[in-house]
Protein backbone atom coordinates (compact mmCIF):
# COMPACT_ATOMS: atom_id res chain seq x y z
CA UNK A 1 0.00 0.00 0.00
CA UNK A 2 1.17 3.80 -0.33
CA UNK A 3 3.47 5.10 2.07
CA UNK A 4 2.80 8.32 1.35
CA UNK A 5 -0.47 10.08 0.75
CA UNK A 6 0.17 13.67 -2.10
CA UNK A 7 -2.82 16.02 -2.52
CA UNK A 8 -3.66 17.27 -4.81
CA UNK A 9 -2.75 15.52 -7.64
CA UNK A 10 -3.75 17.76 -9.88
CA UNK A 11 -4.44 21.74 -9.71
CA UNK A 12 -5.24 24.56 -11.97
CA UNK A 13 -5.60 27.87 -11.12
CA UNK A 14 -5.38 31.64 -11.87
CA UNK A 15 -2.42 33.95 -11.81
CA UNK A 16 -1.77 35.47 -8.19
CA UNK A 17 -4.04 32.38 -5.79
CA UNK A 18 -2.06 30.53 -3.57
CA UNK A 19 -1.92 27.38 -3.61
CA UNK A 20 -1.32 24.48 -0.76
CA UNK A 21 -0.40 20.76 -1.62
CA UNK A 22 -0.23 18.35 1.06
CA UNK A 23 2.41 15.33 2.07
CA UNK A 24 0.85 12.91 4.25
CA UNK A 25 2.62 9.81 5.66
CA UNK A 26 1.05 6.97 5.98
CA UNK A 27 2.64 4.41 7.66
CA UNK A 28 5.27 5.96 10.24
CA UNK A 29 6.30 9.06 11.51
CA UNK A 30 8.23 11.33 9.39
CA UNK A 31 10.67 13.39 11.18
CA UNK A 32 11.97 14.59 7.95
CA UNK A 33 10.18 15.69 4.60
CA UNK A 34 11.31 16.64 1.38
CA UNK A 35 9.93 18.76 -0.80
CA UNK A 36 11.13 18.31 -4.57
CA UNK A 37 10.48 20.37 -8.16
CA UNK A 38 10.57 18.66 -11.31
CA UNK A 39 10.07 20.38 -14.94
CA UNK A 40 9.25 18.11 -18.01
CA UNK A 41 12.44 16.15 -19.26
CA UNK A 42 14.20 17.09 -16.17
CA UNK A 43 15.72 15.86 -12.85
CA UNK A 44 14.38 16.34 -9.03
CA UNK A 45 15.55 19.67 -7.85
CA UNK A 46 15.00 19.44 -3.88
CA UNK A 47 13.31 22.63 -2.72
CA UNK A 48 13.60 22.37 0.95
CA UNK A 49 13.80 20.07 3.59
CA UNK A 50 10.95 19.91 6.36
CA UNK A 51 11.58 19.29 10.06
CA UNK A 52 8.65 18.77 12.36
CA UNK A 53 8.51 21.15 14.91
CA UNK A 54 11.68 23.53 13.60
CA UNK A 55 11.84 25.30 10.35
CA UNK A 56 12.60 23.95 6.98
CA UNK A 57 15.83 24.73 4.99
CA UNK A 58 15.75 26.20 1.96
CA UNK A 59 18.47 25.18 -1.01
CA UNK A 60 20.12 27.97 -2.56
CA UNK A 61 17.82 29.78 -5.31
CA UNK A 62 14.33 29.30 -3.67
CA UNK A 63 12.63 31.68 -2.15
CA UNK A 64 11.13 30.97 1.20
CA UNK A 65 9.00 33.77 1.18
CA UNK A 66 7.54 31.97 -2.01
CA UNK A 67 7.18 28.54 -1.13
CA UNK A 68 6.28 28.52 2.72
CA UNK A 69 6.55 25.08 4.16
CA UNK A 70 4.79 23.76 7.44
CA UNK A 71 5.73 20.67 8.88
CA UNK A 72 3.32 20.85 12.06
CA UNK A 73 2.92 17.06 12.74
CA UNK A 74 5.50 14.54 12.39
CA UNK A 75 2.73 12.98 9.25
CA UNK A 76 1.36 16.19 7.94
CA UNK A 77 3.89 18.48 5.82
CA UNK A 78 2.48 21.60 3.43
CA UNK A 79 3.73 23.66 0.66
CA UNK A 80 1.90 26.56 -0.12
CA UNK A 81 2.66 28.45 -3.40
CA UNK A 82 1.60 32.13 -2.69
CA UNK A 83 0.78 34.60 -5.05
CA UNK A 84 1.24 31.95 -7.66
CA UNK A 85 2.15 32.84 -11.48
CA UNK A 86 2.76 30.80 -14.45
CA UNK A 87 6.48 30.42 -13.85
CA UNK A 88 5.43 28.55 -11.09
CA UNK A 89 3.91 26.02 -12.77
CA UNK A 90 5.59 22.44 -12.46
CA UNK A 91 5.41 19.30 -11.09
CA UNK A 92 6.10 19.13 -6.79
CA UNK A 93 7.08 15.81 -5.61
CA UNK A 94 7.16 15.10 -1.74
CA UNK A 95 9.03 12.39 -0.05
CA UNK A 96 9.28 11.27 3.59
CA UNK A 97 11.62 9.66 5.64
CA UNK A 98 11.63 7.93 9.27
CA UNK A 99 15.26 7.82 10.29
CA UNK A 100 18.12 9.32 8.25
CA UNK A 101 19.92 5.95 7.37
CA UNK A 102 16.44 4.84 5.50
CA UNK A 103 15.44 5.42 1.74
CA UNK A 104 12.72 8.33 0.94
CA UNK A 105 9.77 7.13 0.12
CA UNK A 106 7.76 9.11 -2.60
CA UNK A 107 4.54 10.77 -2.94
CA UNK A 108 2.55 10.60 -6.63
CA UNK A 109 3.08 14.39 -6.81
CA UNK A 110 1.01 17.28 -7.55
CA UNK A 111 0.92 19.05 -11.17
CA UNK A 112 0.65 22.44 -10.91
CA UNK A 113 -0.63 24.72 -13.69
CA UNK A 114 -0.88 28.63 -13.23
CA UNK A 115 -3.01 30.57 -15.72
CA UNK B 1 30.09 19.42 -2.82
CA UNK B 2 28.49 16.29 -4.56
CA UNK B 3 27.60 15.83 -8.13
CA UNK B 4 25.48 12.91 -10.05
CA UNK B 5 26.08 12.45 -13.46
CA UNK B 6 24.08 10.29 -16.23
CA UNK B 7 25.81 10.58 -19.52
CA UNK B 8 23.16 9.21 -21.22
CA UNK B 9 19.56 11.04 -21.90
CA UNK B 10 18.27 8.17 -23.94
CA UNK B 11 19.00 4.44 -23.99
CA UNK B 12 16.69 1.45 -26.00
CA UNK B 13 17.07 -2.22 -25.60
CA UNK B 14 15.28 -4.56 -27.51
CA UNK B 15 12.48 -6.76 -25.22
CA UNK B 16 14.09 -9.77 -23.23
CA UNK B 17 17.71 -8.15 -23.63
CA UNK B 18 20.07 -6.18 -21.23
CA UNK B 19 20.42 -2.80 -20.93
CA UNK B 20 23.36 -1.10 -19.12
CA UNK B 21 22.51 2.32 -17.78
CA UNK B 22 25.91 4.46 -16.33
CA UNK B 23 25.95 6.55 -13.86
CA UNK B 24 29.10 8.08 -12.16
CA UNK B 25 29.47 10.47 -8.80
CA UNK B 26 31.51 12.80 -7.18
CA UNK B 27 32.29 12.98 -3.15
CA UNK B 28 34.74 13.39 -0.46
CA UNK B 29 32.61 11.03 1.90
CA UNK B 30 33.64 7.27 2.70
CA UNK B 31 30.74 6.19 3.44
CA UNK B 32 26.70 6.83 1.55
CA UNK B 33 24.45 5.60 -0.17
CA UNK B 34 23.57 5.37 -4.39
CA UNK B 35 20.09 4.87 -5.18
CA UNK B 36 18.40 4.01 -8.97
CA UNK B 37 14.45 5.58 -9.31
CA UNK B 38 12.08 4.11 -11.90
CA UNK B 39 9.99 7.38 -12.66
CA UNK B 40 7.23 5.87 -15.79
CA UNK B 41 4.96 8.26 -17.34
CA UNK B 42 2.70 8.24 -14.43
CA UNK B 43 5.79 10.01 -12.40
CA UNK B 44 5.40 8.20 -9.71
CA UNK B 45 8.98 7.64 -8.13
CA UNK B 46 10.17 4.25 -7.26
CA UNK B 47 12.96 2.83 -5.74
CA UNK B 48 14.87 0.46 -7.90
CA UNK B 49 18.08 -0.54 -5.46
CA UNK B 50 19.76 1.05 -2.86
CA UNK B 51 23.83 0.39 -2.31
CA UNK B 52 25.20 1.29 0.86
CA UNK B 53 29.14 2.04 0.17
CA UNK B 54 30.42 0.28 3.14
CA UNK B 55 29.24 -2.70 1.35
CA UNK B 56 31.71 -4.04 -1.36
CA UNK B 57 28.79 -6.86 -2.70
CA UNK B 58 26.75 -5.10 -5.67
CA UNK B 59 23.34 -5.50 -4.90
CA UNK B 60 20.44 -6.98 -6.48
CA UNK B 61 17.14 -7.11 -6.61
CA UNK B 62 15.63 -10.08 -9.10
CA UNK B 63 15.84 -8.63 -12.54
CA UNK B 64 18.15 -5.17 -11.60
CA UNK B 65 21.97 -5.44 -10.44
CA UNK B 66 24.16 -3.35 -9.71
CA UNK B 67 28.19 -2.72 -10.82
CA UNK B 68 29.30 -0.78 -8.02
CA UNK B 69 33.01 0.54 -8.28
CA UNK B 70 33.68 2.72 -5.28
CA UNK B 71 37.45 3.36 -6.60
CA UNK B 72 36.10 4.88 -10.05
CA UNK B 73 32.91 6.21 -7.92
CA UNK B 74 30.69 4.75 -11.01
CA UNK B 75 27.69 3.35 -10.18
CA UNK B 76 25.57 1.45 -13.43
CA UNK B 77 22.34 -0.80 -13.06
CA UNK B 78 22.09 -3.43 -15.24
CA UNK B 79 18.75 -4.13 -16.30
CA UNK B 80 17.99 -8.16 -17.55
CA UNK B 81 15.44 -9.42 -19.14
CA UNK B 82 14.30 -6.03 -20.31
CA UNK B 83 10.17 -6.38 -20.49
CA UNK B 84 7.85 -3.47 -21.79
CA UNK B 85 7.03 -1.70 -18.18
CA UNK B 86 10.87 -1.07 -17.59
CA UNK B 87 10.37 1.89 -19.76
CA UNK B 88 10.96 4.55 -17.64
CA UNK B 89 13.18 7.27 -16.84
CA UNK B 90 15.93 6.46 -14.78
CA UNK B 91 17.28 8.86 -11.68
CA UNK B 92 20.59 7.64 -10.25
CA UNK B 93 21.00 9.24 -6.78
CA UNK B 94 23.53 10.38 -4.14
CA UNK B 95 22.75 10.77 -0.76
CA UNK B 96 25.40 11.15 2.35
CA UNK B 97 24.51 8.96 5.74
CA UNK B 98 23.77 11.88 7.84
CA UNK B 99 21.48 14.54 6.16
CA UNK B 100 20.32 12.25 3.65
CA UNK B 101 18.90 14.74 0.79
CA UNK B 102 19.25 12.90 -2.62
CA UNK B 103 20.94 14.66 -5.28
CA UNK B 104 20.13 12.81 -8.07
CA UNK B 105 21.32 12.32 -11.58
CA UNK B 106 19.79 13.96 -15.08
CA UNK B 107 18.22 10.96 -15.82
CA UNK B 108 17.86 8.39 -18.50
CA UNK B 109 15.66 8.03 -20.89
CA UNK B 110 14.83 3.86 -21.05
CA UNK B 111 12.78 2.96 -24.03
CA UNK B 112 11.93 -0.45 -24.70
CA UNK B 113 11.57 -2.12 -28.24
CA UNK B 114 8.70 -5.06 -28.08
Amino acid sequence: GAVVSQHPSWVICKSGTSVKIECRSLDFQATTMFWYRQFPKQSLMLMATSNEGSKATYEQGVEKDKFLINHASLTLSTLTVTSAHPEDSSFYICSVRAYSNQPQHFGDGTRLSIL
Amino acid sequence: AQTVTQSQPEMSVQEAETVTLSCTYDTSESDYYLFWYKQPPSRQMILVIRQEAYKQQNATENRFSVNFQKAAKSFSLKISDSQLGDAAMYFCAYSRVQGGKLIFGQGTELSVKP
